[in-house]
């Protein structure tokens, strides 16, 4: 069975612009997460959703948004990005919504130049 | 608000020594979860622990959550350059289903 996947794998960008990142969980599983990992850091949490609604939000600003859709894949939306907003993105499946173990998938790095 | 602190933040062994990650929450965790990330690599989950006291071993890691269910430790036995990775811990928030991570340990393995 294939793991998490992630696209794009890396991605270069410019302040001000926007970003849509994506992930598709491993299959069964309805529960995706992102977070957001600096350099040097561990894993942030951003958002978790659960059967397409949202269970969850970290402490991050409203230019970050995501969505999740009926195949169960998600999207990460990222606004007037910032120089500060390179990082690399991690999306999480898990089978549940309650805390379960987490499979991760191999993340988009994003630069803003 | 709250915090998931790890110590050490480095650690260099020799091949063959022991090894031994901390984890600390502020607040009283309903479960804990270890990870590992290799270097270059995404965070694999290790293991879940839920209750107090706990103590959970696989081959030569053990997991142990605390009494209080507010810290936990990683004990590696007899390292190997295979260990290599930072280690983290991650807890959920009081409600819904954020987890905070910890600062993790960056363990390297000199042969």
């Amino acid at each position: 069975d294939a793991g998490v996947t992630q696209s794009p794998t890396h991605l270069i960008k410019t302040r001000g612009q926007h970003v849509t990142l994506r992930c598709s969980p491993i299959s069964g599983h309805k529960s995706v997460s992102w977070y957001q990992q600096v350099l040097g850091q561990g894993p942030q949490f951003i958002f978790q959703y659960y059967e397409k609604e949202e269970r969850g939000r970290g402490n991050f600003p409203d230019r970050f948004s995501a969505r999740q859709f009926p195949n169960y894949s998600s999207e990460l939306n990222v606004n007037a990005l910032l120089l500060g907003d390179s990082a690399l993105y991690l999306c999480a499946s898990s089978f549940t919504s309650d805390p379960y173990e987490q499979y991760f998938g191999p993340g988009t790095r994003l630069t803003v130049t | 608000g709250q915090q998931v602190m790890q110590i050490p933040q480095y650690q260099h062994v020799q091949e063959g020594e022991d090894f031994t990650t901390y984890c600390n929450s502020s607040t009283t965790l309903s479960n804990i979860q270890w990870y590992k990330q290799r270097p270059g690599g995404h965070p694999v989950f290790l293991i879940q622990l839920v209750k107090s006291g706990e103590v959970k071993k696989q081959k030569r890691l053990t997991f142990q959550f605390g009494e209080a269910k507010k810290n936990s430790s990683l004990h590696i036995t007899a390292t190997q350059t295979t260990d290599v990775g930072t280690y983290f811990c991650a807890g959920p928030k009081d409600t819904g289903n954020q987890f905070y991570f910890g600062t993790g340990t960056s363990l390297t393995v000199i042969p």
